[in-house]
């Protein structure tokens, strides 16, 4: 059974602060790993693809790094906003794997 | 809206009885995969389908079957329904069956079983 896990589970942020979280995965067998957001009552929806170590990834407000030697991959998002209010998800594919394996995910709630 | 349609939306159904989910890919997709999402579980990845073909499968029950059709669109048929399997189904497809590819996820199916 594969490992891929997110921390922290939840946090809060404050209007305007910036934020990262963590998402760890096999360091081996690497092949894909994605994020996803997820906002309630909607369904997930892809923010980034990465398959080369040291990849960086930014849209808007928010960017990714992958490290696949160490097995993680920050997400960040700068100058929070509520409408970044989400669970954001990672999923881990596996070279030779025949799936994607999701994280946890992490519940961000962004406070006016 | 990422162009993945599923119907229907919420089901209700009885222990025992055998329902049926459909997704239709976004167009041009090939291939769609289907996930569970349980109360306490996260993303559990259960089978995906390539052009018509089986590719992969995951956590699939044996009571839980999946076609995928000519004109791309799939069946999730779930039968002998247990209490359990009350959960959030999610179709989702991509361009080629390649996990490098991102992967755009209908809005689910809410099954209950009572």
């Amino acid at each position: 059974i594969l490992n891929v896990e997110q921390s922290p589970q939840s946090l809060h942020v404050q209007e305007g602060d910036s934020t990262n979280f963590t998402c760890s995965f096999p360091s081996s067998n690497f092949y894909a790993l994605h994020w996803y957001r997820w906002e309630t009552a909607k369904s997930p929806e892809a923010l980034f693809v990465m398959t080369l170590n040291g990849d960086e990834k930014k849209k808007g407000r928010i960017s990714a790094t992958l490290n696949t030697k160490e097995g993680y991959s920050y997400l960040y998002i700068k100058g929070s906003q509520p409408e970044d209010s989400a669970t954001y998800l990672c999923a881990f594919g596996e070279a030779a794997g025949n799936k994607l394996t999701f994280g946890g995910g992490t519940r961000v709630l962004v406070k006016p | 809206d990422s162009g993945v349609t599923q119907t229907p939306k919420h089901l209700i159904t009885a222990t025992g009885q055998r329902v049926t989910l459909r997704c239709s890919p976004r167009s041009g997709d090939l291939s769609v995969y289907w996930y569970q999402q349980s109360l306490d579980q996260g993303l559990q990845f259960l089978i995906q389908y390539y052009n018509g073909e089986e590719r992969a499968k995951g956590n699939i029950l044996e009571r839980f079957s999946a076609q995928q059709f000519p004109d791309l669109h799939s069946e999730l048929n779930l039968s002998s329904l247990e209490l359990g399997d009350s959960a959030l189904y999610f179709c989702a497809s991509s361009l080629s069956g390649s996990y490098g590819d991102e992967q755009f996820f209908g809005p689910g199916t809410r099954l209950t079983v009572l």
